[in-house]
């Protein structure tokens, strides 16, 4: 099954304790993506990878690293935590750069740092 | 920068209304309109999208036109079901490949 795998699906932590959260997609997708969900914002977009070795800052990248040395994998890493970034996490794929491209999304991580 | 501005929730609804959610945007080029629909405790999927300009987007029922000329993308659905209960975001899709997302409208159906 075609699919964009999360884990943890719900995390709780502390301030200051180093997380990663997984990303995994099973499409051969070459652009990958993680959005974060807050409450009257919408959707806003951490980072994101055009392909292997190749990321780049979405609109909200501060507190946040990736890294994409698979083409399958693409895990979000908060070196830091603080409360701020409590949130409701989205990994994406799709397949090209087209702009008319569907994105594909894990079922998300609910962190909460506290 | 691209921005979309979407109609403010809840909705409520009885089971077989009309439903329109407003979607405008802003943004420079040419972009692609998406609705993706989020059911409780899942991940956003897409429920339809358009790629230029008066294209119509239909899918389950729902439609969107993608209206350049009031830089408009409303999504429609004539007659609700209590399974259409979902979170519905606007997006655009522009030069970037990145997605920019309205703030979601939560949409809930009563039987």
């Amino acid at each position: 099954e075609a699919q964009v795998t999360q884990n943890p699906r719900y995390l709780i932590t502390v301030t200051g304790k180093k997380l990663t959260v997984t990303c995994s997609q099973n499409m051969n997708h070459e652009y990958m993506s993680w959005y974060r969900q807050d409450p009257g914002l919408g959707l806003r977009q951490i980072y994101y990878s055009m392909n292997v070795e190749v990321t780049d800052k979405g609109d909200v990248p501060e507190g946040y690293k990736v890294s994409r040395k698979e083409k399958r994998n693409f895990p979000l890493i908060l070196e830091s935590p603080s409360p701020n970034q409590t949130s409701l996490y989205f990994c994406a794929s799709s397949p090209n750069r087209g702009v008319e491209t569907e994105a594909f999304f894990g079922q998300g991580t609910r962190l909460t740092v506290v | 920068g691209n921005s979309v501005t979407q109609m403010e929730g809840p909705v409520t609804l009885s089971e077989e209304a009309f439903l329109t959610i407003n979607c405008t945007y802003t943004a420079t080029g040419y972009p692609s309109l998406f609705w993706y629909v989020q059911y409780p405790g899942e991940g956003l999927q897409l429920l339809l999208k358009a790629t230029k300009a008066d294209d119509k987007g239909s899918n389950k029922g729902f439609e969107a036109t993608y209206r350049k000329e009031t830089t408009s993308f409303h999504l429609e659905k004539g007659s609700v079901q209590v399974s259409d209960s979902a979170v519905y975001f606007c997006a655009l899709s522009g030069s970037a490949r990145q997605l920019t997302f309205g703030s979601g409208t939560q949409l809930t159906v009563l039987p």
